[in-house]
């Protein structure tokens, strides 16, 4: 196991609504990716929080957006939910930046929007 | 071209073949790759990073082609265990995955 967790594991959400995701870092990464997984397709970086702070993001629109905390847990929220966002979200933690360093990842969190 | 192609998959193989994936990357710039195995509905899992010409481990082989910009991955002996989507990931400041290959290895 890497460490890296995530909840919940599972959610339903109807269209319109927001949902938060969080996940907990492996002990001694600082560094946090947001990714999600749409079936059959690899995954697509959302964002990265790096020392509480934005340190890159995808092509994702604003209404998907992050924090991370001093412990450098995370959370991942999104607003006015759209039936697309039906995905596997997963976190990812790595400790310096995504460029160059492997990330370990979180289980996952499976959102179903209806 | 997208940043990441992989062969598209599935693969379909008897247990004790030898089979070979290719992942092609279009930023050049990228210094390091990783190959993470995913089984069906879980997380990717790291299986290999490759920082120079290529890696080996086991049964394991990473080949880069920096020239041509792609990177392999050879799996001897396939076991029944070794099925699972295989994602090609070239760094360059963010990880960019390949839609994956699948491989099933049969009886």
């Amino acid at each position: 196991e890497t460490g890296v967790t995530q909840s919940p594991t599972h959610l339903i959400k109807t269209r319109g609504q927001q949902v938060t995701l969080r996940c907990s870092s492996q002990s001694g990464h600082n560094t946090v990716s947001w990714y999600q997984q749409a079936l059959g397709q690899g995954p697509q970086f959302i964002f990265q929080y790096y020392r509480e702070e934005e340190n890159g993001r995808g092509n994702f629109p604003p209404r998907f957006s992050g924090l991370q905390f001093p412990n450098y847990s995370s959370e991942l929220n999104v607003n006015a939910l759209e039936l697309d966002d039906s995905a596997l979200y997963l976190c990812a933690s790595s400790p310096a930046g995504a460029g160059a360093s492997e990330q370990y990842f979180g289980p996952g969190t499976r959102l179903t929007v209806t | 071209r997208k940043e990441v192609e992989q062969d598209p998959g599935p693969f379909n193989v008897p247990e004790g073949a030898t089979v070979a994936f290719n992942c092609t990357y279009s930023n050049s710039a990228s210094q390091s790759f990783f190959w993470y195995r995913q089984d069906c509905r879980k997380e990717p899992k790291l299986l290999m990073s490759v920082y120079s010409s290529g890696n080996e481990d086991g049964r394991f082989t990473a080949q880069l082609n920096r020239a041509s910009q792609y990177i392999s991955l050879l799996i001897r002996d396939s076991k029944l265990s070794d099925s699972a989507t295989y994602l090609c990931v070239p760094t360059g400041g963010k990880l960019i995955f390949g839609q994956g290959t699948e491989l099933s290895v049969k009886p």
